[in-house]
């Protein structure tokens, strides 16, 4: 089945910086979903994307589905960003999560 | 717009019994998907329900089962509980289709002594 890698699995930040996480897939995918899971285990939908590029805010998101990977980034990062950030591949209906990467903003 | 909904949020259960935890979809979505989230991990793929029927199930054993409902809604079901079996278990609705992107509830945590 389809693998999914994110890095880096750990990245510490002080407020302000700015940071750009990578998830790469191991075989072609219908779409791609990034998620912000908050410290109670909500997950927030952050970009739904199976190609291109969209921004929101001070996020955005860049999808090149032909060479397999996304690339989330994090501009001008707050306190309130901190927590963990999955990206997820969309196969037959189903999400396949990659493993995550754990961020934590510092004032 | 009401979100997806789960319940109960917390459970503590023994080795050996039986849950049943339970999603409602968001307004407009007809397919339900359940997931597992081991602590530490991404959620893993249990089974998707649409039309009252399970559509395609993960690598979970049968002791894990479930249901939809007429109005979308779902359970899952797990059958003689392990302490493996301890997680958040999440709950996602979408429309059918790979177009459309799946939204999450906010889980409920099990814990099984």
């Amino acid at each position: 089945g389809i693998q999914v890698e994110q890095s880096p699995p750990d990245l510490i930040l002080q407020e302000g910086a700015n940071s750009t996480l990578r998830c790469n897939f191991s075989d072609s995918v219908n779409n791609l979903q990034w998620f912000h899971q908050n410290p109670w285990g909500q997950l927030i939908n952050l970009f739904y994307i199976p190609s291109g590029t969209k921004q929101n805010g001070r996020l955005s998101a860049t999808t090149v589905a032909t060479e397999r990977y996304s690339l989330l980034y994090i501009s001008s990062s707050q306190t309130t960003d901190s927590g963990v950030y999955f990206c997820a591949a969309v196969n037959t209906d189903k999400l396949i999560f990659g493993t995550g990467t754990r961020l934590q903003v510092f004032p | 717009d009401a979100g997806v909904t789960q319940s109960p949020t917390h459970l503590i259960k023994t080795r050996g019994q039986q849950v049943t935890l339970r999603c409602s979809p968001k307004s407009g979505h007809d397919t339900v998907s359940w997931y597992q989230q081991a602590l530490g991990q991404g959620p893993q793929f249990i089974f998707q329900y649409y039309e009252e029927e399970e559509r395609q199930r993960g690598n979970f054993p049968d002791r894990f089962s479930g249901h939809q409902f007429p109005n979308y809604s779902s359970e899952l079901n797990v059958n003689a509980l392990l302490l493996g079996d301890s997680a958040l278990y999440l709950c996602a609705s979408s429309p059918l289709s790979e177009s459309y992107e799946q939204y999450f509830g906010p889980g409920t945590r099990l814990t099984v002594t």
